[in-house]
């Protein structure tokens, strides 16, 4: 499976709004409701942002939200704050092409940075 | 809170072999399915695989770079998730992590540990 293919880089100034793209294919993003984001902070555990979609687990703040459209997600951050700046990791369930087996797909990631 | 803290990584030459470990605590890791997930430096993540639970079957799955020279394994009675792989190439230079899975993904994850395959 290929990766997901997300922007290397975004920015944005403290309190504004950024989006961070997903795109995959009809057989990952575009056909399971199972995508997840991901940050991570250098030399921290990557955290879960996003599951399924939309969903915000338990002590993540509502300033993150997701949404798909076909076969692109995308990561929504208002209300940017410096603590925000960290790489964001997408990824995406899928089957594999040989053994038709689970599998899951990631994206790139991309960095955030804060102005 | 959920910890994973794995362990066993280290240099080792191409064509040898190495077991990673993740230690599970903060949940009960007998009813988790966990993953194992791989960043080579400067690249991205890579899916390597999971192992369901014991009551889903302990059943495996692999991605295909890795099918047939890794395996997944579990000891529900230590708290503990094994990454077993054999026949090492350059190219499985990576950080290796492990997950929980839930949620349709990965969910929490462990900070890595550092596997080199070099001669």
């Amino acid at each position: 499976q290929s990766a997901l293919t997300q922007p290397a880089s975004v920015s944005g100034s403290p309190g504004q709004s950024i989006t961070i793209s997903c795109t995959g294919t009809s057989g990952d993003v575009g056909g399971y409701d199972y995508v997840s984001w991901y940050q991570h902070h250098p030399g921290k555990a990557h955290k879960v942002i996003i599951y399924e979609v939309s969903n915000r687990p338990s002590g993540v703040s509502n300033r993150f939200s997701g949404s798909k459209s076909g076969n692109t997600a995308s990561l929504t951050i208002s209300g940017l704050q410096a603590g925000d700046e960290a790489d964001y990791y997408c990824s995406s369930y899928t089957t594999d092409s040989y053994t038709s087996s689970s599998s899951w797909v990631f994206g790139g990631g991309t960095k955030l940075t804060v102005l | 809170e959920v910890q994973l803290v794995e362990s066993g990584g280290g240099l080792v030459k191409p064509g040898g072999s190495l077991r990673l470990a993740c230690a599970g605590s903060g949940f009960t890791f007998t009813n988790a399915w966990m993953s194992w997930v791989r960043q080579p430096p400067g690249k991205g993540l890579e899916w390597l695989g999971l192992i369901k639970s014991k009551t889903d079957g302990e059943t495996t799955d692999y991605a295909a770079p890795v099918k047939g020279r890794f395996t997944i394994s579990r000891d529900d009675s230590k708290n503990t998730l094994y990454l077993q792989m054999n026949n090492l190439k350059t190219e499985d230079t990576a950080l290796y992590y492990c997950t929980t899975m839930a949620g349709g993904g990965c969910y929490d994850w462990g900070q890595g540990t550092l596997v080199t395959v070099s001669s």
